[in-house]
């Protein structure tokens, strides 16, 4: 099986840029998705086929992708986007893949 | 609004059995796969199991194979996760889910908001 590797913790200013990796083999062969989970809440879906935004997402949340590597980037970051953040992609090369999930990086708004 | 609100919570020994229900509300149930994702306490998602429209196929994640089975009855929009030979590593939340695809993965657009098994002596 295919693992996805999440940086445990990322921090940084109010206003400023915050960038969470996720690798793994199997990207560069599957779309990657974003999760945010705020405490005592389920995820909430904020990125899907690797760059898209669900209706309600602001603009500030946007997502690329770089051979292996995908990055979440939330730009002029506030307080309220404080949470765990998820990347999720396939789990098999063939169809209907399985889902696999980093291990989450934990965002802190300094 | 999408609604999936899960059901079933509950303090189970080991080696016991627990049903877990997900009743979905808000868009054509039987026009979407549904997952279960699990939380332990402090950690991170895990995948539980998927199952596909019509009930025919149906996906596990090594860690539950053999021991949980995935449902659906489309008459009643509810999704089922029927539990067997419980441990105490199957401790967590428990999250319904909506899947759409995304070329051949599935991911998440709408979650319940979980409910809670532990699995103690």
């Amino acid at each position: 099986s295919f693992e996805l590797t999440q940086p445990p913790s990322v921090s940084v200013s109010p206003g400023q840029t915050a960038r969470i990796t996720c690798s793994g083999d199997i990207l560069p062969r599957q779309y990657t998705f974003w999760y945010q989970q705020k405490p005592g809440q389920a995820p909430l879906l904020i990125i899907y086929q690797d760059t898209e935004r669900p209706s309600g997402i602001p603009e500030r949340f946007s997502g690329s992708r770089s051979g292996t590597t995908v990055t979440l980037t939330i730009s002029g970051v506030q307080a309220e986007d404080e949470a765990d953040y998820y990347c999720q992609s396939g789990d098999s090369d063939t169809t209907f893949a399985y889902a696999v999930f980093g291990g989450g990086t934990k965002l802190t708004v300094l | 609004q999408v609604q999936l609100v899960e059901s079933g919570r509950g303090v189970v020994q080991p080696g016991r059995s627990l049903t877990l229900s997900c009743t979905a509300s808000g868009f054509p149930f039987n026009m979407y796969a549904m997952h279960w994702v699990r939380q332990a306490p402090g950690k991170g998602l895990e995948w539980v199991a998927g199952l596909w429209y019509y009930g025919r196929i149906k996906y596990y994640a090594d860690s539950v194979k053999g021991r949980f089975a995935i449902s659906r009855d489309n008459s009643q929009n509810t999704l089922f996760l029927q539990m067997n030979s419980l441990r105490a590593e199957d401790t967590a939340m428990y999250y319904c889910a909506r899947a759409s695809l995304g070329g051949t993965t599935p991911y998440f657009d709408f979650w319940g908001r979980g409910t809670l098994v532990t699995v103690s002596s």
